[in-house]
């Protein structure tokens, strides 16, 4: 079976902070995909990054940034001098990485991200 | 290019009735997922269409059932309404066979009430 915790469920911090969201995910697959959703109050889950099981390079797209480890089952999220419009619930995500399979997502809980002025 | 598109947005319906939310999938994709998002909780996987066909199905009961078209939309009907039902039904689109190119999609999800 498939988990994903995100132990966070909440976090306030001050605009320009930097903040890391945590994720630790369980799978017994050896091909496997995450993901990280943002979702506003109106309700639609956006997609934000994609990465596979083999790739444990960090990304890095304007102030958001993953972090990738294998050894520790840990998809963490950091943006950077974080902003008003940052504010939202962040859904890390697993999938198994062939087929139709491919296409069932396990979510975490979620983490409430409030930024402040 | 549209992406997923769902309706209706909000709904409130009464216990014991019966529902149907609507979602197209963005271009170029053939597979939907449903989900369902209570409030404060990550979304469950509900089933998946491919082919007009259910391919795989999560812990809900059978008063959730579903329905692909030829043009790939899909439609999710639950039956025999209960207050607990009440939560944000999110549409996904995807490619079943990208496999490791896959991405997926969400709609803005369908609010329902159930009083």
């Amino acid at each position: 079976a498939q988990k994903v915790t995100q132990a966070q469920t909440e976090i306030s911090v001050v605009e320009k902070e930097d903040v890391t969201l945590d994720c630790v995910y369980e799978t017994r697959d050896t091909t496997y995909y995450l993901f990280w959703y943002k979702q506003p109050p109106s309700g639609e889950l956006v997609f934000l990054i994609r990465r596979n099981s083999f790739d444990e390079q960090n990304e890095i797209s304007g102030r958001y940034s993953w972090n990738f480890q294998k050894s520790t089952s840990s998809f963490n999220f950091t943006i950077t001098a974080s902003q008003v419009v940052d504010s939202a619930v962040y859904f890390c995500a697993l999938t198994r990485g062939w087929g139709g399979t491919a296409s069932k997502l396990t979510f975490g809980t979620g983490t409430r991200l409030q930024v402040t002025l | 290019d549209a992406g997923v598109t769902q309706s209706p947005t909000h709904l409130i319906k009464t216990r014991g009735q019966q529902v149907t939310l609507r979602c197209s999938p963005k271009s170029g994709h053939d597979t939907v997922s449903w989900y369902q998002q209570a409030l404060g909780q990550g979304p469950q996987f509900i089933f998946q269409y491919y082919e007009e066909e259910e391919r795989q199905r999560g812990n809900f009961p059978d008063r959730f059932s579903g329905h692909q078209f030829p043009n790939y939309s899909s439609e999710l009907n639950v039956n025999a309404l209960l207050l607990g039902d009440s939560a944000l039904y999110l549409c996904a689109s995807s490619v079943r066979d990208r496999g490791l190119g896959n991405t997926i999609y969400f709609g803005e999800g369908s609010w329902l009430t159930v009083v």
